[in-house]
Formats: structure tokens, sequence, C-alpha cells
């Protein structure tokens, strides 16, 4: 079975730092192409960041670039968001999502359950 | 720019059909997208990918009462025989070299 857990969400200050982590397990992650969403409270789903199987080549919405840095390690089949200079729009549920392959290449095909980033004094 | 469209809100009852509509800016008319459903409180959940021609690709464990069609720059989700847990948001989806975009959703209620 396909899982996608993420964690490290939680509360900050304007300007702070935080980094949320998504475990995966169920496949041979190394071979996937992953990316972050997130969700503002009541509002619809944003692109933040993609990385591909390698991680040679990353790609950021402009809301994030120069803020937010993505990773992963594939011995660990761990992804990875690096969140600097955190400003109050930044709050939301974060979400790593699984990019497909073949016939369902370039889609989110599997979904973690997101954790919570707030952004508050 | 690639864009993508849906209307923000939808009602049909129980047991009728609906039909969604996702619509991809202008040049983008051949791409394919993926349909998306969050229900209350959860995150969300791929429905199906969609090709410009129709055909379609559909994530583990979806009903057939999902479907998808394609007409142009629009890409259609129709759900049949609508049911309670069916009241949920759905997000087209696309991308580019370097870009994923998600359309605005489209909030789906159940009467």
């Amino acid at each position: 079975e396909v899982q996608l857990v993420e964690s490290g969400g939680g509360l900050v200050q304007p300007g702070g730092s935080l980094r949320l982590s998504c475990a995966v397990s169920g496949f041979t992650f190394r071979s996937y192409e992953m990316n972050w969403v997130r969700q503002a409270p009541g509002k619809g789903l944003e692109w933040v960041s993609y990385i591909s199987s390698s991680g040679s080549t990353i790609y950021y919405a402009d809301s994030v670039k120069g803020r937010f840095t993505i990773s992963r390690d594939n011995a660990k089949n761990s992804l990875y968001l690096q969140m600097n200079s955190l400003r109050a729009e930044d709050t939301a549920v974060y979400y790593c999502a699984r990019e497909g392959v073949f016939a369902v290449a370039g889609i989110f095909d599997y979904w973690g359950q997101g954790t919570l980033v707030t952004v508050s004094s | 720019q690639l864009v993508l469209t849906q209307s923000p809100s939808a009602s049909a009852s129980l047991g009728a059909s609906v039909k969604l509509t996702c619509t991809l800016s202008s040049g983008h008319s051949s791409y394919a997208i993926a349909w998306h459903q969050q229900r209350p409180e959860k995150g969300p959940r791929y429905l199906m990918k969609l090709n410009s021609d129709g055909s379609h690709t559909k994530g583990d464990g979806i009903p057939d009462r999902f479907s998808g069609s394609s007409s142009g720059a629009e890409r259609y989700l129709t759900i049949s025989s609508l049911q309670s847990e069916d009241e949920a948001d759905y997000y087209c989806q696309t991308w580019g070299t370097g870009i994923r975009v998600f359309g605005g959703g489209t909030k789906l209620t159940v009467l």
C-alpha cells in the first residue's frame, strides 16, 4: 500500500524557519518525482515545489522561490521542505504528493494527509 | 500562461448526475489534466487522468460512477448516481515544464 506521511508542521513566528518531512512507503521512492502542495485555510490547492527522482531538477512556485528548499533522501525514502523567512501568508496545510509515471506521468497520483503550518506571532 | 478555470460551485440532487468543467487556457487545449477529489477535512484524492481525446486512467478504487470526457479546451468530470459522500471539492490539475497548476476548485453540493 502506497503511503505518504508528512510531519514537522507547527506554530512558528514570522521570519522563522521550519522543516517538513514526508516519509513514504509502498513504492520505489527513488523512481518517482515528488511535489509539495499547500492549502491555506478555506482556500484552494497551490503547488509549491517539484523535485525529480534523482534530485537533479527542482522547480518552485514564485511565491516561495528564494525562501523554500526542497530536497530528498532516496536512501531514507524521505522528502523534505525547508521553509525559511516564513510569512503569515505561508500558513497552510502542506501536502506531499507523488507524480505518476507512464500513463499517469505529470499528475499527482498519491497524496499524504497533510501537516499544518501556522505562521503567527 | 498555463491556467485552469473552474466554476466555484455546483449542485445536484441525490441519485442524479452532474458534470463539472475545467477549461484550459488559450494555446493549451491539447494538455491532459487530472481530477482530484477533496472531501471536507480530508486530503486530496486522485480520481483520474484525462487526455485531450477523452481517454482516461482512473486511480485505485475509483467507482465507475466517475467518468471523464474532453472537448477542445474543456475537460469534464461526470459523476452519476450521486451519493452523499460525493459532496466535496473537485480540483483539476495539469503540468508544464517547470510548473504544476491547479484550477480554483469546484465545491459540489449534493441536495
